[in-house]
């Protein structure tokens, strides 16, 4: 069956500091990956998405994700938070029917 | 409109009355989606309009739930005889189409509580 696991319900960092937020899906072919963000408040925007070719994917705000097919991951990465990057991030993969498939989320908390 | 556009925004409703939710989507978006986000949970699919094709029902939880859309614009989520498990945003979401090209874009939901 196909599924999307984030095993983090909850990360906390200090400003400043690098994030790494992972992903691991369960899919028979080639995915179509997709992280989201939903601050407080707000709806979801999508950061990223990878379909194809390179495996390693810029998104809005300063993140990236990397596709890696062998861990069947697709972990988001970001090199240096702010406080406004607090918020809860979701990953997802789309389906054969065209829906989206998604993690629980997990909540970035960010330390002054 | 620029983006997808729900309302109510906020919505308390008694149990066991009727509610009703709205969705506009992106002009010209054929694709459209209902999700229920309840309260430090994931995203749950819910139904999935695409064209002038059979909706995609499979995620609906129970017949109290029900949806509609007009051709390729306004859809209305229904719920009949809400229970207090009903309390959640519901977040509404639409795509050109369903290529893997088309980035779907989400409404801000509506944060329906039951009391």
């Amino acid at each position: 069956a196909q599924s999307v696991t984030q095993p983090d319900i909850h990360i906390t960092v200090s400003e400043g500091a690098s994030l790494e937020l992972r992903c691991n899906y369960s899919y028979g072919a080639t995915p179509y990956l997709f992280w989201y963000v939903q601050s407080p408040g707000q709806g979801l925007q999508l950061l990223l998405k990878y379909f194809s070719g390179d495996t390693l994917v810029q998104g809005i705000k300063g993140f990236e994700a990397e596709f890696k097919r062998s861990q069947s991951s697709f972990n988001l990465r970001k090199p240096s938070v702010h406080w406004s990057d607090a918020a809860e991030y979701f990953c997802a993969v789309r389906s054969s029917n065209y829906q989206l498939i998604w993690g629980a989320g997990t909540k970035l908390i960010i330390k002054p | 409109g620029a983006g997808v556009s729900q309302s109510p925004s906020n919505k308390v409703t008694e149990k066991g009355k009727d509610v009703e939710l709205r969705c506009d989507p992106i002009s010209g978006h054929t694709a459209l989606y209902w999700y229920r986000q309840r309260l430090g949970q994931g995203l749950e699919f819910l139904i999935y309009f695409q064209g002038n094709s059979a909706p995609d029902k499979s995620g609906l939880p129970s017949d109290r739930f029900s949806a509609e859309r007009t051709g390729e614009s306004v859809s209305t989520l229904t719920i009949q005889r809400t229970q207090q498990e009903d309390s959640a945003v519901y977040l509404c979401a639409s795509s050109l189409g369903t290529s893997s090209g088309n980035t779907i874009y989400f409404g801000e939901g509506s944060w329906l509580t039951v009391v």
